[in-house]
C-alpha cells in the first residue's frame, strides 16, 4: 500500500496564479479531508468528503478555493486566484470505512509570492 | 461549540522521565485518536481509542479513554530523545459522520 499521494510535494507559485493540489487516497478508504496547516492557525479542516460526496466545506477559506472528488481514487483543491496568506503546507487525508482510522499525505508546501 | 482541549501545549523533559499529556473533549464520542508530528512532517497515527476504558500502549507510549470522563490520556514512560514531537488528538464526531474535532497540539521536547 502506498498510502496517500500527494503531489507536487512543493509549489512556488506567484500571487494570483492558479495552483492545483492532487491527493489519491488509499484504495477502499470512503472519507478524504483536505487541511491546511500554518504555524499561526494550526491545522484546520478544509473540507470533508464522504463517498466522494462533499459533506462539509465550511472550513473553505473564501470562494478562491474549491475541491473536487470526481471518483473514489482522486481528488483536487485548487487555489484561484492564490495570494500569499495561502501559504501554507496543505494536507490530504483518507480515512478507513467505519472510520477506525486516519492516514495523512505526506502534504503540499504551497509558497505563493 | 465542540471543543477538544489538550494540555500541556508545550512540554520540556528530561530523559528517563515519565509524563502524561491530557486531552478533554466537549462532545459525546466514542472515538479517540492520537497523531505524532515531526517537524517539516506529517501526522502520523498513533493510537485509535474505540470505547470506554480502552487502553493501547506501543513502546514507551500508553494512550486510555474515559468516555465518561470526556477524557484521554498519553502517557509517556522513561522518555527518550526520538520521542520528541508534536502530539495531537483528536475526535471522532459520530453526527457528523465521524468528522475529526482536533487538539492543539502539544509539543514535547526530550533533553538529554
Amino acid at each position: 500500500d502506498a498510502g496517500v499521494i500527494q503531489s507536487p510535494r512543493h509549489e512556488v507559485t506567484e500571487m494570483g496564479q492558479e495552483v492545483t493540489l492532487r491527493c489519491k487516497p488509499i484504495s477502499g478508504h470512503n472519507s478524504l479531508f483536505w487541511y491546511r496547516q500554518t504555524m499561526m492557525r494550526g491545522l484546520e479542516l478544509l473540507i470533508y468528503f464522504n463517498n466522494n460526496v462533499p459533506i462539509d466545506d465550511s472550513g473553505m477559506p473564501e470562494d478562491r478555493f474549491s475541491a473536487k472528488m470526481p471518483n473514489a481514487s482522486f481528488s483536487t483543491l485548487k487555489i484561484q486566484p492564490s495570494e500569499p496568506r495561502d501559504s501554507a503546507v496543505y494536507f490530504c487525508a483518507s480515512g478507513s470505512p467505519g472510520h477506525l482510522g486516519y492516514t495523512f499525505g505526506s502534504g503540499t508546501r504551497l509558497t505563493v509570492v | 461549540e465542540l471543543k477538544v482541549e489538550q494540555n500541556p501545549l508545550f512540554l520540556s523533559m528530561q530523559e528517563g522521565k515519565n509524563y502524561t499529556i491530557y486531552c478533554n473533549y466537549s462532545t459525546t464520542s466514542d472515538r479517540l485518536y492520537w497523531y505524532r508530528q515531526d517537524p517539516g512532517k506529517s501526522l502520523e497515527s498513533l493510537f485509535v481509542l474505540l470505547s470506554n476504558g480502552a487502553v493501547k500502549q506501543e513502546g514507551r507510549l500508553m494512550a486510555s479513554l474515559d468516555t465518561k470522563a470526556r477524557l484521554s490520556t498519553l502517557h509517556i514512560t522513561a522518555a527518550v530523545h526520538d520521542l520528541s514531537a508534536t502530539y495531537f488528538c483528536a475526535v471522532g464526531v459520530q453526527d457528523s459522520n465521524y468528522q475529526l474535532i482536533w487538539g492543539a497540539g502539544t509539543k514535547l521536547i526530550i533533553k538529554p
